[in-house]
């Protein structure tokens, strides 16, 4: 268990749709990102946080979007959902003291979104 | 363009041989170099990473890598292969092209190992 939880396991929703997903961190971890693991694309890292910024994007469409809260949560909005955003998403922690270029990424254990 | 390659999709061990998985980078500047393990429905598990120092890194479950700079590579190694072992495999690196720490990843590699 790495210490990073992420809800709901499961996501079943239709096109045109919009979903949540949740990621607490670590405790003690300030950096959050988000990736999604599909078949064709494998494993893209889409987004940072670092203690409640923005800190990097990578291949993240417009339709979706994240924030970090107070209290170190991460929340990623997927909007407009097509066939094509069926994947399992991932988010990950990290101590993430700014400057830090070696600190270690524990990822939790997903969340499997499945859109019809 | 930093990037890492796994050439081989599948790698197929009996248990109690060696194993090694293969994993190529390119990038600017030194490496930061990672190897993660997915179990089937399950989250990406940390085994190791190279960052500086000893070229053999040696990481959980008995597995350990090796760095070696003038190949540019990062092979994963185990002495003696486990059923258990059978798992996707991912070699990552850091991106240093900013000061975020997002993680470049290969596209996997599927290690079986038969009994």
């Amino acid at each position: 268990d790495s210490g990073v939880t992420q809800t709901p396991k499961h996501l079943i929703t239709a096109t045109g749709q919009r979903v949540t997903l949740r990621c607490s961190p670590r405790s003690g971890d300030l950096s959050v990102y988000w990736y999604q693991q599909s078949l064709d694309q494998g494993l893209q890292f889409l987004i940072q946080y670092y203690n409640g910024e923005e800190r990097a994007k990578g291949n993240i469409l417009e339709r979706f979007s994240a924030q970090q809260f107070p209290d170190l949560h991460s929340e990623l909005n997927l909007s407009s959902l097509e066939l094509g955003d069926s994947a399992l998403y991932f988010c990950a922690s990290s101590v993430g003291v700014r400057g830090a270029t070696t600190d270690t990424q524990y990822f939790g254990p997903g969340t499997r979104l499945t859109v019809l | 363009a930093q990037s890492v390659a796994q050439p081989e999709d599948q790698v197929n061990v009996a248990e109690g041989n060696p194993l090694t998985v293969k994993c190529t980078y390119s990038v600017s500047g030194n490496p930061y170099l990672f190897w993660y393990v997915q179990y089937p429905n399950r989250g990406l598990q940390f085994l190791l990473k190279y960052i500086t120092g000893d070229n053999l890194v040696k990481g959980s479950y008995g597995f350990e890598a090796e760095f070696n700079k003038s190949q540019t590579s990062f092979h994963l190694k185990k002495p003696s292969a486990l059923v258990s072992d059978s798992a996707l495999y991912f070699c990552a690196v850091r991106d240093m092209r900013s000061s975020a720490s997002k993680i470049i990843f290969g596209s996997g590699t599927r290690l079986s190992i038969r009994p």
